[in-house]
């Protein structure tokens, strides 16, 4: 398998405009997360999925920030409108379960820059 | 409220051990991992330890649990040059609902 992987790698993009992350899990993985990690904030868990139903979104910022997983192997994060200080390396992961020292495989993220 | 506490940098000389310190506050947590995350990549898991246990050896890698502190560590054995990385320390618990909170990375 491939592991997790996100797109864009890098994005650069003007205040107010709506900026659109993506991420396939690891095929057979139950659950997705998304993180967000910033020197100031260090790594938070934005939301997660299990079975493409939104379990836990209490750490999302703002009402601009939504999440999709529209089927199995595709999620989306989105932000409109899209602000300087979202700023950030945003980072996709995939579990086949939680605990029991089910691992988290990251993808590489995507490096958000908001002018 | 909850917190996860990293010193933000460690530097060693190449064969020294390499101890990396967290402490955490919140006593419900049941795992605590360590990732490793190189330049430009995701976090990669190292290792865990159940909130029962007070130790985990794996290679060069020793996890040890003061759970009364709510003091984790991570010691490197004989490190590397490829050792260097940001080391993250986690704590992940299911009270109510998945909770799961980093720390803010000791840069090695």
């Amino acid at each position: 398998d491939a592991g997790v992987i996100q797109s864009p790698r890098h994005e650069v993009t003007e205040m107010g405009q709506e900026v659109t992350l993506r991420c396939k899990p690891i095929s057979g993985h139950d659950y997705l997360f998304w993180y967000r990690q910033t020197m100031m904030r260090g790594l938070e868990l934005l939301i997660y999925f299990n079975n493409n139903v939104p379990i836990d979104d209490s750490g999302m910022p703002e009402d601009r920030f939504s999440a999709k997983m529209p089927n199995a192997s595709f999620s989306t994060l989105k932000i409109q409108p899209s602000e300087p200080r979202d700023s950030a390396v945003y980072f996709c992961a995939s579990s086949l379960g939680l605990g029991r020292g089910n691992e988290q495989f990251f993808g590489p993220g995507t490096r958000l820059t908001v002018l | 409220g909850e917190d996860v506490e990293q010193s933000l940098f460690l530097s060693v000389r190449e064969g020294d051990s390499s101890v990396i310190n967290c402490t955490y506050t919140d006593s419900s947590s049941t795992y605590l991992y360590w990732y490793k995350q190189e330049p430009g990549a995701g976090l990669q898991l190292l290792t865990y330890i159940f909130s029962n246990m007070d130790m985990k050896q794996d290679q060069r890698l020793t996890v040890l649990l003061n759970k009364k502190d709510k003091h984790l560590s991570l010691r490197i054995a004989d490190t590397q040059t490829g050792d260097s990385a940001i080391y993250f320390c986690a704590e992940w618990g299911y009270t109510g609902g998945f909770k799961t909170i980093f720390g803010a990375g000791t840069r090695l």
